[in-house]
């Protein structure tokens, strides 16, 4: 069965630069959900599409923004990046609600130097 | 705002043996939904099993079962006959109904001894 795809796996950037993360929702899912989960933590919620619009937003910088395109895949984009921003980064898909649980990608991991 | 609880940071289990980690949260809402998500080593967060508040009985998953006990607010897992392949990060998460965000613990991380 198709699963969420994130890309790429691992990203390496110096601090102040700018970084692009990809995901692809499971097919007929029509909610995407961004959370970050720092070194020993616990996955924080960062931000949400459903139909590509935005529908919930947590603890995410001004630094970082999102968008979900009209083939429901989405991209969470980081400007002038900062050493506490290496995270790993999962993206997450659902239909509607997340009630069912969602599904989560593999993520991304963001190392700034 | 709600929040989910894991008191465990560890835990650890004989293969084949039985082991219950805890989970406590903190809603007022009457509609919510209740998760345990596994995260191995290789990073995926996994969907264990699910529990719907307005249902009393426990959910069960092969040998993945809760003890969701909603006036306490508690919802802990058992795994029964525990194998290798259990030994993992374990978080609890909690979603109100009609949010989409989920709430997770702070994780227990499971280690499993042959």
């Amino acid at each position: 069965a198709a699963g969420v795809i994130q890309s790429p796996r691992h990203l390496i950037k110096e601090k102040r630069e700018t970084a692009t993360l990809k995901c692809y929702p499971i097919p007929r899912h029509d909610t995407v959900y961004w959370y970050q989960q720092g070194p020993g933590q616990d996955p924080q919620f960062l931000i949400s599409f459903y139909e590509k619009m935005q529908s919930d937003k947590g603890s995410i910088p001004d630094r970082f923004s999102a968008q979900q395109f009209s083939d429901y895949h989405s991209e969470l984009n980081m400007s002038s990046l900062e050493l506490g921003d290496s995270a790993l980064y999962f993206c997450a898909s659902s239909l509607k609600g997340g009630n069912y649980g969602y599904t989560f990608g593999s993520g991304t991991r963001l190392t700034v130097v | 705002a709600q929040t989910v609880t894991q008191s465990q940071p560890e835990m650890s289990v004989q293969e084949a043996e039985t082991v219950t980690l805890s989970c406590t949260y903190d809603t007022s809402e009457s509609d919510y939904y209740l998760f345990w998500y596994k995260q191995p080593p290789s990073r995926q967060m996994i969907l264990v099993i699910r529990q719907e508040a307005y249902k009393q009985q426990n959910a069960t998953e092969n040998r993945f079962s809760v003890n969701f006990q909603k006036a306490a607010k508690s919802f802990s897992l058992k795994i029964s006959d525990s194998q290798l392949g259990d030994a993992a990060m374990y978080f609890c998460a909690y979603n109100q109904g009609g949010s989409e965000k989920l709430v997770f613990g702070k994780g227990t991380k499971l280690t499993v001894n042959p």
